[in-house]
């Protein structure tokens, strides 16, 4: 089992819709990230949270710590958010980021 | 501000024969800087990092090396490519005193097929 999970793997839309992306992990850590992938393969961080919730535009991310779980919420969602959001947690234990094998997004006119 | 550049975007390339992929950082100084590689289906693996010229940290036993001959330079080479060296590369830096979960900044990657 990955130690950074991510669901769905794919996800569809139509534009407009309100997307969630989730990302589970099963080790202790100090803080999370939330990655978006473009379709030419450049990454483009997007979030890093110890707790709580950040907004930032159309995008809020979330996380609960004692869950050990955090969601990436796409509100209103646009052809131009089609990517990978890839989640990526810094582990206590060895201080290294682990990625998730990243969520496809594709949102249709 | 900051920008990295890196290249080849696409690169094809026999078996056995050299590699060097290149990545420059502009707009700060002494960032850590990274490779990474991404297979498909798998997350992003560190390769090496970097915190000063010539200090190289490989996180896994391959085929592949990394130098940094410059401050903002770093390079990702092999001497004998093989076909399990195919993936997209990543390099990208981070801004020392920022803390340790600061932005990574990535490149565009470099699509590496051997044949």
């Amino acid at each position: 089992k990955n130690e950074v999970e991510q669901s769905p793997q794919n996800l569809t839309a139509q534009e407009g819709e309100f997307i969630t992306i989730n990302c589970s992990y099963s080790v202790g850590i100090s803080a999370l990230h939330w990655l978006q992938q473009h379709p030419g393969g450049g990454i483009v961080s997007l979030f890093m949270l110890s707790s709580g919730k950040k907004k930032h535009g159309r995008l809020i991310a979330t996380i609960n710590i004692q869950e050990k779980h955090s969601s990436l919420h796409i509100t209103a969602s646009h052809p131009r958010d089609s990517a990978v959001y890839i989640c990526a947690v810094r582990s206590i234990s060895t201080d290294k980021l682990i990625f998730g094998t990243g969520t496809r997004l594709q949102v249709f006119p | 501000s900051q920008t990295i550049h890196q290249w080849p975007a696409t690169l094809v390339q026999p078996v056995g024969s050299p590699l060097s992929l290149e990545c420059t950082v502009e707009g700060t100084s002494n960032p850590n800087l990274y490779w990474y590689r991404q297979a498909a289906g798998r997350g992003l693996q560190l390769l090496f990092y970097s915190v000063g010229i010539g200090q190289i940290s490989s996180e896994v036993p391959q085929n592949l090396s990394a130098s940094r001959p410059q401050d903002r330079q770093f390079i990702l080479s092999s001497k004998k490519l093989l076909l399990s060296d195919s993936g997209f590369y990543l390099c990208a830096f981070r801004v020392k005193g920022l803390g340790r979960n600061s932005p990574l900044h990535f490149g565009n990657g470099t699509r590496l097929t051997v044949t």
